[in-house]
């Protein structure tokens, strides 16, 4: 049972927009930056966010994210079926001194 | 090539130790945090340990302590874990990852900006 909450699963139609959610507190997310990570099946993850709503070059603008109080958002637009993957969020959890990831997120594109 | 390769992973008894190496290449290495991440079969990521870039404090999980111990050796580019007393619940692809401090200046600015392919560890008897 992670710290950070997100939904098992989300899906959406290829052109449509999906968003993940990840809920924590204020030991993590409400005092931490968020950074999200896309793990496409059979490979290592890749970042996809830092710092709450920073893409990496290479990260297409598709890709946003956000943070409202204990949570974070990653958003994802215009969606390809090639964004079939898990998707996890990750923070600095304080009460631990130690990172944490949310439980993942897998995107199915119908 | 900016890369991590990691290795030492293979199938292993409960009780006994193994160690994991991540060679660092294209990048220099003495300047990052290095940290271990490890992933179930079917199941998420779960951060393991973390240590800094001159190996003055290092970071890990409550499940590992006293149990695996973290290390680099900035002379040959590798990041290492010590792994003792394994468990099956220590059956886990692990990942070497390059920690990013951001603009935080500490922890709560880390973020890993380069992942290795990872190293199966399999405890069974």
């Amino acid at each position: 049972q992670s710290v950070l909450t997100q939904p098992p699963s989300v899906s959406a139609a290829p052109g449509q927009k999906v968003t993940i959610s990840c809920s924590g507190s204020s030991s993590n997310i409400g005092n931490n930056y968020v950074s999200w990570y896309q793990q496409l099946p059979g490979t290592a993850p890749k970042l996809l966010i830092y710092e709450t709503n920073k893409r990496p070059s290479g990260i297409p603008d598709r890709f946003s994210a956000s943070r409202s109080g204990t949570s974070a958002t990653l958003g994802i637009t215009g969606l390809q079926t090639g964004d079939e993957a898990d998707y996890y969020c990750g923070t600095w959890e304080s009460s631990l001194s130690g990172w944490v990831f949310g439980g993942g997120t897998r995107l199915t594109v119908l | 090539q900016v890369q991590l390769v990691e290795s030492g992973g293979g199938v292993v008894q409960p009780g006994t130790s193994r160690r994991l190496s991540c060679e660092a290449s294209g990048f220099t290495f003495s300047n990052y945090d290095i940290h271990w991440v490890r992933q179930a079969p079917g199941k998420g990521l779960e951060w393991v340990a973390v240590i800094c870039y001159d190996g003055t404090y290092e970071y890990n999980v409550e499940s590992v302590r006293g149990r695996f111990t973290i290390s680099r050796d900035n002379s040959k580019n590798t990041l290492y874990l010590q792994m003792n007393s394994l468990r099956v619940d220590d059956t886990a692809v692990y990942y070497c990852a390059r920690g990013v401090t951001g603009s935080s200046g500490g922890p709560g600015g880390w973020y890993f900006d380069l992942w290795g392919h990872g190293t199966l560890v399999t405890v069974s008897s």
